[in-house]
């Protein structure tokens, strides 16, 4: 049983480039969630998902776009990167926001933007 | 937006002693969830709080959700050096997410 599974795990940009990044889950989990995590400010959700065909904005959105075509896959695009989109990439799923439904996190992307 | 505030930022006690980490919320959160981040790892779920004035525990750890659902804690007796790492809060209010207290990290001198 992998959990959430992350990829790629580390990833160098120039400034303009694009690139996705994909998290895949098998536990069969309706909501999807992606945070970034800088120094000093905790984990800040970007775009989330309560279910396939679904998404929406979270406290973060700008600069990324996202997309949830199959239950167990979310995508975080990067459209043109900026070198403050340098930052750890946290992909996490959960089966309801009901009692006991923590959030299950993937391994991390290291993303960083020259 | 929502806001969850987390003291202390960073917390060095030496082992056996007693570690607290603080969260608050300016407005009534519906549940609150605590994670757990090893360095270098990703956050793990430990435990989330529903009703107010609750207290958990798990071995040495104990949560509490204060009467008013706007704060909480987390507290290790007597810390070990495998309880190091970055301890997060997350304030659930209406609706599917979560926001994460900016989380205090624990160093545990042997």
């Amino acid at each position: 049983n992998a959990g959430v599974t992350q990829t790629p795990k580390f990833r160098v940009l120039k400034t303009g480039q694009s690139m996705t990044l994909l998290c895949a889950q098998d536990m069969n989990h309706e909501y999807m969630y992606w945070y970034r995590q800088d120094p000093g400010m905790g984990l800040r959700l970007i775009h989330y998902s309560v279910g396939e065909g679904t998404t929406a904005k979270g406290e973060v959105p700008d600069g990324y776009n996202v997309s949830r075509l199959k239950k167990q896959n979310f995508l975080l695009g990067l459209e043109s990167a900026a070198p403050s989109q340098t930052s750890v990439y946290f992909c996490a799923s959960s089966l309801s926001t009901g009692v006991n439904y923590g959030y299950t996190f993937g391994s991390g992307t290291r993303l960083t933007v020259v | 937006g929502q806001q969850v505030m987390q003291i202390p930022q960073y917390q060095h006690v030496q082992e056996g002693e007693d570690f607290t980490t603080y969260c608050n919320s300016s407005t009534t959160l519906s549940n609150i969830q605590w994670y757990k981040q090893r360095p270098g790892g990703h956050p793990v779920f430990l435990i989330q709080l529903v009703k107010s004035g609750e207290v958990k525990k798990q071995k040495r750890l104990t949560f509490q959700f204060g009467e008013a659902k706007k704060n909480s804690s987390l507290h290790i007796t007597a810390t070990q050096t495998t309880d190091v790492g970055t301890y997060f809060c997350a304030g659930g209010y209406t609706g599917n997410q979560f926001y994460f207290g900016t989380g205090t990290s624990l160093t545990v001198i042997p």
